[in-house]
């Protein structure tokens, strides 16, 4: 099975920190994603990476940052944390390439409270 | 650009009685179509896809949905609801004919399954 792990379930920041969400995959898989679910607004992406130091800017990118130095880890920056980045953050993988499943699996997700 | 529209915020079944979710969607291209669960507390866990063939797919838990070129809708159903199916439910699309790699989900339905 695919496994997607988060490095927090709960986190509780103060506004103007910087705050650091780490995500591994298992499964060699090439896409990185990272998103974040409010209510009523469903899932909105943030950034994704299709390989190694690369990335692109998703819907809502501004405020955020990424990076991805290995292939199973994509690590989402909040730069200086704001009380409008209080959110869930989801992390999802999948493969690349044409003819693959194209699903993404997802984490557990990390409640985040900016206060 | 890519879109999916969950019209219903909340679906109230009775246990026992057929189930429907309702999803439309908007591509250029060929789309390609998710269905995602999300229990409380919990990441996403994929249901069923719709890429290409059969107009109707079959996924996990008992779920299926049917595939409506001409109405542009991808609706989830299930003939006998369980209490357990209780949960938030995610339409996702994907257009094939852009090349872009990342999922646009809707805003998500709240299925409510009385005992």
């Amino acid at each position: 099975d695919v496994k997607v792990t988060q490095s927090s379930r709960y986190l509780v920041k103060r506004t103007g920190e910087k705050v650091f969400l780490e995500c591994v995959q298992d499964m060699d898989h090439e896409n990185m994603f990272w998103y974040r679910q409010d209510p009523g607004l469903g899932l909105r992406l943030i950034y994704f990476s299709y390989d190694v130091k690369m990335k692109e800017k998703g819907d809502i990118p501004e405020g955020y940052s990424v990076s991805r130095e290995k292939k199973e880890r994509f690590s989402l920056i909040l730069e200086s944390a704001s009380t409008n980045q209080t959110s869930m953050y989801l992390c999802a993988s999948s493969l690349r390439g044409t003819g693959v499943s194209y699903e993404q699996y997802f984490g557990p997700g990390t409640r985040l409270t900016v206060t | 650009a890519q879109s999916v529209a969950q019209p219903e915020d909340q679906v109230n079944v009775a246990e026992g009685n057929p189930l429907t979710v309702k999803c439309t969607y908007s591509v250029s291209g060929n789309p390609y179509l998710f269905w995602y669960v999300q229990y409380p507390n919990r990441g996403l866990q994929f249901l069923l896809k719709y890429i290409t063939g059969d107009n109707l797919v079959k996924g996990s838990y008992g779920f299926e949905a049917e595939f409506n070129k001409s109405q542009t809708s991808f609706h989830l159903k299930k003939p006998s609801a369980l209490v357990s199916d209780s949960a938030l439910y995610f339409c996702a699309v994907r257009d094939g004919g852009t090349g872009r790699r990342a999922l646009t989900f809707g805003s998500g339905t709240r299925l409510q399954v009385q005992p």
